[in-house]
């Protein structure tokens, strides 16, 4: 398997406080990204890094931000978290080969908020 | 990306073989057609991906004709541990940095 983890893996918490979920790799990839999974939904992306600094939005990146201040490290956070937000959360990482898309994900992340 | 079309669900007994096609019209001369599996409570995981005509791996096989504009997934005699969500996506590394993923295909396999 990727060297990816996510932490925590599960977390129970109320309307309005911060969160943050990370991300982390082994790997050394250039890539990374957030994305949710809900029933009827799929998997959605959040938001996505190109590098370190770099980031840019997914399709569902209203409520979160993110940041990458090192190759290995992925945050996302929800400042002020709401129900709807309640959801599982997968990270993964992307290298660079020149050919196709080839993602390798996380464990994912249990988030539920009351 | 390249927008693609699969079936929602498909539902097979064990022991079939199981296709799954995917439909990509728009896909670009420098794009790889990429399949991933997803397992309740897990993340997607990579099965197989291909270019052009056959690829087989120890999981499955991957049939791409010559016009590229469809693949078909080929599960060799499934058992139901093989009951998972199957993504088909397209696209390049050189092109593409945002990867979206649809809703797949949810397969369901019988006893």
């Amino acid at each position: 398997d990727a060297g990816i983890t996510q932490s925590p893996r599960h977390k129970v918490t109320e309307t309005g406080t911060p969160v943050t979920l990370r991300c982390h790799q082994t790997e050394n990839h250039r890539y990374m990204y957030w994305y949710r999974q809900d029933p009827g939904h799929g998997l959605r992306l959040i938001h996505y890094s190109y590098g370190v600094k770099d980031t840019d939005k997914g399709e569902v990146s209203d409520g979160y931000s993110v940041s990458r201040s090192k190759t290995e490290d992925f945050l996302l956070t929800l400042e002020s978290a709401t129900s709807s937000q309640t959801s599982v959360y997968f990270c993964a990482i992307k290298g660079t080969s020149g050919r196709g898309d080839t993602q390798y994900f996380g464990p994912g992340t249990r988030l539920t908020v009351l | 990306l390249a927008k693609t079309t699969q079936p929602i669900s498909m539902d097979s007994y064990e022991g079939q073989e199981v296709n799954i096609t995917c439909s990509h019209n728009n896909i670009a001369t420098n794009d790889y057609i990429t399949w991933y599996q997803q397992f309740p409570s897990q993340g997607p995981r990579f099965i197989i991906q291909g270019y052009k005509t056959k690829v087989t791996n120890e999981v499955a096989s991957l049939f791409i004709p010559a016009d590229r504009k469809s693949s078909t997934l080929s599960l060799p005699r499934v058992s139901l541990s093989d009951t998972a969500v199957y993504y088909c996506l397209v696209g390049s590394s050189n092109r593409d940095d945002k990867i979206i993923f649809g809703k797949g295909t949810r397969l369901h396999i019988l006893p």
